[in-house]
């Protein structure tokens, strides 16, 4: 079955820290992924995506992702952040060449940044 | 301004009261699809449409109903709304099912 998991549904981080957030998707067919933003009380921003060529994506506000077909995730990626940065963060994947269209959210990993 | 448009953006309303919460798109997207938000569940498709008169189910359509007449307009209708249907709602649009999806500010919807 067609799935994508984000292991972690909160991530506390201290201001400047790096941090990591996790994807990870079941599928037997190829796949588009991407990750996207959701400030408090506002719509979806894309952050960045993957679609094909190089596997390590930089997207926006230092936001960068890496593709790694083995283990079949997108890990999201930033070497500092910012207190600007908490926010809730979404991976999803289009599954490509069968079944229903349309883009497959994981549950959401929300950023805290603590001072 | 490029930007996909939702109305109404909050609305309460009583069980069984039909409601279509409108969506547009200025930006001549083929792709359009709604969604809705749960916590803890992420977002979930609800219906999508790859050009006009071309719609499907998504993932959790039981209750919904879509049309696409025109290739700005995507609205969504709950001909029957019941409490399980209070949620947060989103419209996107893209140019293709390849291409990012632009999405609206949301429709925050409670069925009483």
């Amino acid at each position: 079955a067609q799935s994508v998991t984000q292991l972690d549904s909160q991530v506390p981080v201290f201001e400047e820290a790096p941090v990591e957030l996790r994807c990870n998707y079941s599928s037997s067919v190829s796949v588009y992924l991407f990750w996207y933003v959701q400030y408090p009380n506002q719509g979806l921003q894309l952050l960045l995506k993957y679609l094909s060529g190089s596997t390590l994506v930089k997207g926006i506000n230092g936001f960068e992702a890496e593709f790694n077909k083995s283990q079949t995730s997108f890990h999201l990626r930033k070497p500092s952040v910012h207190i600007s940065d908490t926010a809730e963060y979404f991976c999803a994947v289009r599954f490509l060449g069968g079944g229903a269209d349309g883009l497959t959210f994981g549950k959401g990993t929300h950023l805290i940044i603590q001072p | 301004e490029a930007q996909v448009t939702q109305n109404p953006r909050y609305l309460i309303t009583v069980t069984g009261k039909k409601l279509t919460v409108t969506c547009s798109q200025n930006m001549n997207h083929e792709y359009m699809s709604w969604y809705r938000q749960d916590p803890g569940l992420g977002l979930r498709q609800i219906y999508y449409s790859m050009n006009v008169e071309v719609t499907d189910k998504g993932d959790v359509p039981e209750g919904y109903k879509v049309s696409r007449k025109e290739k700005r307009n995507f609205p969504l209708i709950l001909e029957s709304p019941s409490p399980n249907q209070t949620s947060l709602y989103f419209c996107a649009s893209s140019l293709s099912e390849k291409e990012t999806q632009y999405f609206g500010p949301g429709t925050r919807l409670l069925v009483l």
